[in-house]
């Protein structure tokens, strides 16, 4: 069945980089644009950012833009989060989303389990 | 930016009794509404989409209804893996947005 499985979480100091990795199987990844949705520790769901299935339309919110970098690689089926200039709001488990596969309808079908970063000196 | 907002923050139910569940949006997000479950160490379930239509494998006494900026989650008789948070979540504007989650809890 679908899965998606993040890796690449950890500590890291603040201002400093990190980069997530999410990894689909059971599906035709190339056909499904994908989102990072992430959750700071006891508080609700912020949506970070999204990829369309080519690659060629990305957004952000506010709070990553200019320090945050989706991007994907479909012969690997995989899609990535380069996180720059971290910050401790930054702190939370990020997970990565598949974008459901009915025309027009920009919701979230198939979650990983998340990663956990946490920014700290 | 469309700002969500959910009521109750916390509902309190019996098992087997009704939940129903609110949220509403600084503007209008037409149907375009979600509704995830999100049990403790878990990632969130997307419950409904276009604000009234169940994801695949959703039981049906889940139910969502509203358009504009009034929307309602219906649990029509909780059982007890329903106990949970719920978010709302529009993605009719970017940035796309959640709600705060409201916690069903047992009473």
């Amino acid at each position: 069945q679908a899965q998606l499985l993040e890796s690449g979480g950890g500590v890291v100091q603040p201002g400093r980089s990190l980069g997530l990795s999410c990894a689909a199987s059971g599906f035709t990844f190339i056909s499904y644009a994908m989102h990072w949705v992430r959750q700071a520790p006891g508080k609700g769901l912020e949506w970070v950012t999204f990829i369309s299935y080519d690659g060629t339309n990305r957004y952000y919110a506010d709070s990553v833009k200019g320090r945050f970098t989706i991007s994907r690689d479909n012969s690997e089926n995989t899609v990535f989060l380069q996180m720059n200039s971290l910050k401790a709001e930054d702190t939370a488990v990020y997970y990565c989303a598949r974008r459901i596969a009915v025309g027009g309808i920009d919701v979230f079908d198939i979650w990983g389990q998340g990663t956990m970063v946490t920014v700290s000196s | 930016e469309r700002v969500m907002t959910q009521s109750p923050a916390t509902l309190s139910v019996s098992p087997g009794e009704r939940a129903t569940l609110s949220c509403r949006a600084s503007q209008t997000v037409n149907s375009n509404l979600a509704w995830y479950q999100q049990k403790p160490g878990q990632a969130p379930r997307l419950l409904i989409y276009g604000a009234s239509t169940r994801a695949t494998g959703i039981p049906a006494r889940f139910s969502g209804s509203g358009s504009g900026t009034e929307f309602t989650l219906t649990i029509s008789s909780l059982q007890s893996e329903d106990f949970a948070v719920y978010y709302c979540q529009q993605y009719n504007n970017w940035p796309r947005t959640f709600g705060q989650g409201t916690k069903v809890e047992i009473k």
